[in-house]
C-alpha cells in the first residue's frame, strides 16, 4: 500500500513570510495528525483530526497556525507569519482508528524540513 | 511537554553488539509504542506493548515494560549497521478519548561495522 504522502519535502522562507505544507494520508484511514519535530527533540502533536472534524488542537499556536482536512482526506497546515522557532520537521502521520475501532499505531510521511531565516 | 524520556540520549556500539535503551514516563497508560527514524525520514513504528503485557518480542527487538516503575526498555539483538537511527519511546494514555501519542526526546543509536 501507498504510505504517507508530504510536499514539499524541504522549505526556506524569510520570517513573516506564509507557508503550507500538504499531506495525503494512507488511504482508509481515518485520523490524520500534524506533528512538529525540532532538531534534536521528539515529535510534538500540533493538532488531530478525525475524518474532517478537529479532535485536538490544543498545542496548535492559532495566531499562526492553521489547518484544515478537506472531505476527510488530504490535509494541509499553514503557517502566517513565520518565526525563526518555526524552523522544524513538520510531520504528518495517519492511523486507521474510527470509533470502532482503536488501532493505535501511526504511519508517518517523510516530512517537511522548514527553514525560516 | 514530553511525557517520556529515554535513557541514554546517545549509544554507539559495535555491529554485533546489544543495544539497549530505556524509556521512562509520567502518566497511566493504555500502551506504550517504540518508533525509529533514520536521518531526514520519517517514523517507523517498531513494536506496541499494551499495559497489562510485562514483555514483547518481534524479531530482534525485545520491549520490556514495568508499569509499577513507569518505564520501559527496548533490547536490539546482535545490532547491525542498518539499525543507527533515532529511536523514540511513544505513550498513549490511559484515559482521554484522543488516543494521541505523546514522544519522548530519543536516543540516538550509532552501530560501528
Amino acid at each position: 500500500e501507498a504510505g504517507v504522502a508530504q510536499s514539499p519535502r524541504y522549505k526556506i522562507i524569510e520570517k513573516r513570510q506564509s507557508v503550507a505544507f500538504w499531506c495525503n494520508p494512507i488511504s482508509g484511514h481515518a485520523t490524520l495528525y500534524w506533528y512538529q519535530q525540532i532538531l534534536g527533540q521528539g515529535p510534538k502533536l500540533l493538532i488531530q483530526f478525525q475524518n474532517n472534524g478537529v479532535v485536538d488542537d490544543s498545542q496548535l499556536p492559532k495566531d499562526r497556525f492553521s489547518a484544515e482536512r478537506l472531505k476527510g482526506v488530504d490535509s494541509t497546515l499553514k503557517i502566517q507569519p513565520a518565526k525563526l522557532e518555526d524552523s522544524a520537521v513538520y510531520l504528518c502521520a495517519s492511523s486507521l482508528e474510527t470509533g470502532a475501532r482503536k488501532v493505535y499505531e501511526q504511519y508517518f510521511g517523510p516530512g517537511t524540513r522548514l527553514t525560516v531565516t | 511537554s514530553q511525557q517520556g524520556e529515554e535513557d541514554p540520549q546517545a549509544l554507539s556500539i559495535q555491529e554485533g553488539e546489544n543495544a539497549t535503551m530505556n524509556c521512562s514516563y509520567k502518566t497511566s497508560i493504555n500502551n506504550l509504542q517504540w518508533y525509529r527514524q533514520n536521518s531526514g525520514r520519517g517514523l517507523v513504528h517498531l513494536i506496541l506493548i499494551r499495559s497489562n503485557e510485562r514483555e514483547k518480542h518481534s524479531g530482534r527487538l525485545r520491549v520490556t515494560l514495568d508499569t509499577s516503575k513507569k518505564s520501559s526498555s527496548l533490547l536490539i539483538t546482535a545490532s547491525r549497521a542498518a539499525d543507527t537511527a533515532s529511536y523514540f519511546c511513544a505513550t498513549v494514555p490511559l484515559s482521554g478519548s484522543a488516543r494521541q501519542l505523546t514522544f519522548g526526546s530519543g536516543t540516538q543509536l550509532t552501530v560501528l561495522p
